[in-house]
């Protein structure tokens, strides 16, 4: 596609419950990141894929937070028993090499009540 | 630890004229990238420049350009002829490969 893409733009659920945050990167590239962004703060780092491994998981909170990337495009970002702490936005990144620059998508805004 | 800070939470500018926005970095590596990145309301993050630690040479896009002290660790970024568009929160990027760590953002707003 021309960028990345993420779906949901929102996502409002209840604590405790199961979600799913899904990103589209730019076509061919190969490597994509997760980052969690809180309100007034700089974007942190989550997870990096190459291809479809995980190369960096170091940034993933806690186990609740899973990411899969089966195909080596499409990335999903799952969290289990959402906490309200979990609100944030959720922004996406692709690149086509490990040093080269990121492009971001529009990110998820996720609210746990 | 690899740290990025931006000490300014809020910067002002008036259109047509010129601000810079201060950012410093830690790090032992020699080989990394700078980059600063724009978030209007929106919240799409859109990249305005990249640096790579290995050149000398400030890098400049159009309006934007940068003052890269590689021994002070430091990495401003200078907006020329403000626009109104420029205003958003602006952050700082490390990137030794891999992940990018930010700033926490200056927030600039353009007065007309």
């Amino acid at each position: 596609g021309a960028g990345v893409s993420q779906t949901p733009s929102n996502k409002v659920t209840e604590k405790g419950k199961y979600v799913e945050l899904r990103c589209d990167p730019i076509s061919g590239h190969t490597a994509l990141y997760w980052y969690r962004q809180s309100l007034g703060q700089g974007p942190e780092f989550l997870i990096y894929f190459q291809g479809t491994g995980a190369a960096d998981d170091s940034g993933l909170p806690n186990d609740r937070f899973f990411a899969v990337r089966p195909e080596g495009s499409v990335s999903t970002l799952k969290i289990q028993r959402t906490e309200r702490g979990d609100s944030a936005v959720y922004l996406c990144a692709s690149s086509s090499g490990y040093q080269e620059t990121q492009y971001f998508g529009p990110g998820t805004r996720l609210l746990v009540l | 630890a690899q740290t990025v800070t931006q000490s300014q939470p809020e910067m002002s500018v008036q259109e047509a004229e010129t601000v810079t926005l201060s950012c410093t970095y830690d790090t032992s590596e020699s080989d990394y990238y700078l980059f600063w990145y724009k978030q209007p309301p929106s919240r799409q993050m859109i990249l305005v420049i990249r640096q790579e630690a290995y050149k000398q040479q400030n890098a400049t896009e159009n309006r934007f350009s940068v003052n890269f002290q590689k021994a002070a660790k430091s990495f401003s970024l200078k907006i020329s002829d403000s626009q109104l568009g420029d205003a958003a929160m602006y952050f700082c990027a490390y990137h030794p490969g891999g992940k990018l760590i930010f700033g926490q953002g200056t927030e600039l707003s353009v007065k007309p």
